[in-house]
Order: structure tokens, then sequence, then C-alpha cells
């Protein structure tokens, strides 16, 4: 069963502008989150982590939001640049089940010139 | 500052040949997961390791599956007789005890099965 859904396969944003990437879960044992980063051929790369007793996360040009109550989760990149074209994973966990991370689909972020 | 390395970073073999992985976490990490990656799909939680010990295992992984952390240290993946639906991304992470909720992954090794 999948618990952990990214409902957008792919996004195309021009560069400056803002991407929005959106994650859903069904369970709420869930009590941190994260995104990941993944370009072809590379592992996932660790970007941002928001706790379940936050509801905001900023980290530069990536502000993570959480909210429980809907039992969603979106990444902001603001301004989206060229590099920032890749696989975006949403990913959550909870510590009594060690952490072990449950991964969405995927969005496959497209940076236009 | 030295990451998570894994060896091979691409194998491929014949069905029924057996193949193993080797992951080296970042130095003082203690926790070491292994996830498979196929197309289309985030990556899928195997099994993983509290320094020697194997904690879980997930039932994705049969019976030709075996994974190994013999000091704490480096840890093995072996596949028994491979078939084609073993053809996948297989990652490795690891974690610091006391940040077990941020895992740092390794390039994968891709495994082909013909």
């Amino acid at each position: 069963d999948q618990q952990v859904k990214q409902n957008s396969p792919s996004l195309s944003v021009q560069e400056g502008r803002i991407s929005i990437l959106n994650c859903d879960y069904t369970n709420s044992m869930f009590d941190y989150f994260l995104w990941y980063k993944k370009y072809p051929a590379e592992g996932p790369t660790f970007l941002i982590s928001i706790s379940s007793i936050k509801d905001k996360n900023e980290d530069g040009r990536f502000t993570v939001f959480l909210n429980k109550s809907a039992k969603h989760l979106s990444l902001h990149i603001v301004p989206s640049q060229p590099g920032d074209s890749a696989v975006y994973f949403c990913a959550a966990s909870n510590h009594v089940d060690d952490y072990k991370l449950s991964f969405g689909a995927g969005t496959t972020v497209t940076v236009r010139a | 500052d030295t990451g998570v390395s894994q060896d091979p970073r691409h194998k491929i073999t014949k069905r029924g040949q057996n193949v193993t992985f080797r992951c080296d976490p970042i130095s003082e990490h203690n926790r070491l997961y292994w996830y498979r990656q196929t197309l289309g799909q985030g990556p899928e939680f195997l099994t993983y390791f509290q320094n020697e010990a194997q904690l879980e295992k997930s039932r994705l992984l049969s019976d030709r599956f075996s994974a190994e952390r013999p000091k704490g240290s480096f840890s093995t993946l072996e596949i028994q007789r491979t078939e084609q639906g073993d053809s996948a991304m297989y990652l490795c992470a690891s974690s610091h005890w006391d940040s077990s909720y941020e895992q740092y992954f390794g390039p994968g090794t891709r495994l082909t099965v013909t």
C-alpha cells in the first residue's frame, strides 16, 4: 500500500519562478518528513526535512510546509534555477519504525530558461 | 569528507547467477539501510542494520536475498539465482544514531538481469 503519494509526475516551471511540489500521506504515525532530489544515475540527495511538531522549515531557496490535519506537505523552491531540474522524492518516517523511509513515486521538475 | 559509497555502480548478469553488492557508509554512522528502486517508483525499504545487527527485513526480501554487516562497518547484499524481476537500482543509506531520521544515500548499484 502506497502510504506516501506524489500525484504530479512532472512539473515544468520557468527559471526565476516558484516551483511547488506536493505530497500526501495516509499514515498518521509519520513524525518526520524529508525531501530528496535525484539526478539520473545518482542516489537521492537529502534536501530538507521537517518534524511533525513544526509546520514550516526553511533553508535558503527551499521551504517545506506541513499540514498535519490534511496529511499534506509541500516543497517550495524560489527562485527556480536550471540546476533544480531533477526528480524530487517526498519521504516519511516515524521513530517507532526506526525511521525506515516510505517514499512517494517522485515528481520530475524541469526548469525552463 | 567521504559520503556513502557503493560498488559496483553497474552490474549486468544472466538469470540464475549470484551477485553481491557492497556498501560503505559514512564512517561514524551506525545505521545502514538498503532500498530498491524500480523505474518510475520511489525507493522501497528492504532491510536495515544497527551496527552489525540486522533488525528488520521487508517482505520484499525473498529467501534469495541476504544481507550482512559483519563488523558494523560495510555491508553486503547478495542475491542468489537472480531473476529478471530483480533488475532495479539498489540503494544504500546510512544515518547517525542521534539523527536517524536523516538518511544519506549512496549512488546506487544498477542491476540488470538478462
